[in-house]
């Protein structure tokens, strides 16, 4: 089963603005991850941020956390049309060394040229 | 450095049938996690194998079996195949799992007929 949603589903913006996606998600976690899916192709890690962090930068991405609300959001600045997939938020559930991905619903973004 | 590699890309099956998915991760990594993409579960964790011991398993039916070889190779192996097992199907690989990104494969498209 999934471990949360995301919203919104679908995101359609014009090149040059930023795009926001929210991802929340239902149990006690390690870190949580944003993956890049483009179409027919496997998941690209993109940034990782632990459960003692509130916000993370790399590149034009920025990623918060907020584990009292068990949210967290990734705003991708300056899109590009090469910007345009699928995203999805992984937590990462606390405690053992086991690798088990919990993925949420995903946000297909499109960035418009 | 090659990428993890996943073959074959595209598999057409019947019901009834059996089917060995290989996964070859990248050199060094020792952990290999399995993921089936749907349209309509999202992605569903299956399993992950260490050093040819699966740590983690996820909600399955036990038609859904795997293994790992000692150079961290793994196979994924679906029994009487239904309907419903038409997905992609994606390997994850990172050196020992726990907080490291996963590198995916490009998956393989299984169809049943």
């Amino acid at each position: 089963s999934q471990q949360g949603e995301e919203d919104p589903q679908a995101l359609s913006i014009q090149e040059g603005e930023n795009a926001t996606m929210n991802c929340s998600y239902k149990t006690s976690i390690n870190n949580l991850q944003w993956y890049r899916q483009n179409s027919g192709r496997g998941l690209v890690h993109l940034i990782l941020i632990r459960s003692n962090e509130r916000e993370k930068h790399s590149g034009r991405l920025r990623v918060t956390l907020d584990t009292s609300k068990k949210s967290s959001s990734l705003l991708i600045t300056a899109s590009r049309a090469a910007d345009t997939a699928s995203y999805f938020c992984a937590t990462d559930a606390e405690g053992g060394s086991a690798r088990q991905l919990t993925f949420g619903s995903g946000t297909q973004l499109t960035v418009l040229p | 450095k090659a990428g993890v590699t996943q073959t074959p890309r595209y598999l057409i099956k019947t019901r009834g049938q059996q089917v060995t998915l290989s996964c070859s991760p990248i050199s060094g990594h020792r952990s290999v996690s399995w993921y089936q993409q749907t349209p309509g579960q999202g992605l569903q964790f299956l399993f992950e194998y260490f050093s040819e011991t699966q740590r983690n398993k996820g909600n399955f039916p036990g038609r859904f079996s795997g293994r790992q070889f000692s150079n961290s190779r793994s196979e994924m192996n679906v029994s009487t195949l239904e309907l419903g097992d038409s997905a992609l199907y994606l390997c994850a690989s990172s050196f020992t799992g726990g907080e490291q990104p996963q590198h995916f494969g490009d998956g393989t498209r299984l169809s049943i007929l």
